[in-house]
């Protein structure tokens, strides 16, 4: 099956500064690339998402970006704020109908 | 317009016993999945129902299972708990297929 690596595990920035977390992935069939923000005692909410078809995609201060041949996206946040602070996971899945597999996650600290 | 809901947010229960938790999709959303979270193994895929009908299932145990209803409102049910049971299970739906909106959990300690 797809198996889903991502980093780093933690990351602290200064606020203001970017943010970049790294994921990779196995199976060449996946198409689809979500990113979930989840904050602590919440569900993971979806904040961009890109498919195979793209190789980039941005909505204000995130963007990803996509690269089929080395199988690989990443997440860019920038201008980060203390709101960004929260834990984040990549997902791959071969259609949006599909069963997602899961980065572990990145715990990202912004620091005032 | 209302998010997943899942009820109950917390559930404690002990060894050999069962539950069932529920979750509400977001109004007009026909398909349903079903994650279990833990620190130890992250997010895995448990089952994911369209029109009442199971589509996928993850690597889970027989002891987990799960339906949807008419109304897409769907449950999930796990027998014999086991202490690994523990965890958030995450229901999350989508309209047709293209971006999933997770509910908020249910935490089940199994004590």
């Amino acid at each position: 099956g797809e198996n889903v690596e991502q980093h780093p595990s933690t990351l602290s920035v200064q606020e203001g500064d970017s943010a970049v977390i790294k994921c990779t992935y196995s199976d060449s069939a996946s198409n689809y690339f979500p990113w979930y923000k989840q904050e602590l005692g919440k569900g993971p909410q979806l904040i961009i998402d890109i498919r195979s078809n793209v190789g980039e995609k941005k909505d204000q201060r995130i963007a990803v970006t996509l690269n089929k041949t080395a199988k690989h996206f990443s997440l860019h946040i920038t201008e980060t704020q203390p709101e960004d602070s929260a834990v984040y996971f990549c997902a791959a899945s071969m259609n949006t109908g599909n069963q997602f597999y899961f980065g572990t996650g990145t715990s990202l600290t912004v620091i005032p | 317009k209302a998010g997943v809901t899942q009820t109950p947010r917390y559930l404690i229960k002990t060894r050999g016993q069962q539950v069932t938790l529920s979750c509400s999709p977001i109004s007009g959303h026909r398909s349903v999945s079903w994650y279990q979270q833990t620190p130890g193994q992250g997010l895995q895929f448990l089952f994911e129902y369209f029109s009442e009908t199971q589509r996928n299932k993850g690597n889970f145990p027989g002891r987990f299972s799960g339906r949807q209803f008419s109304n897409s409102r769907s449950e999930m049910n796990v027998s014999t708990l086991e202490l690994g049971d523990s965890a958030l299970y995450l229901c999350a739906s989508t309209p047709s297929f293209t971006q999933w909106f997770f509910g908020p959990g249910t935490r089940l300690t199994v004590l």
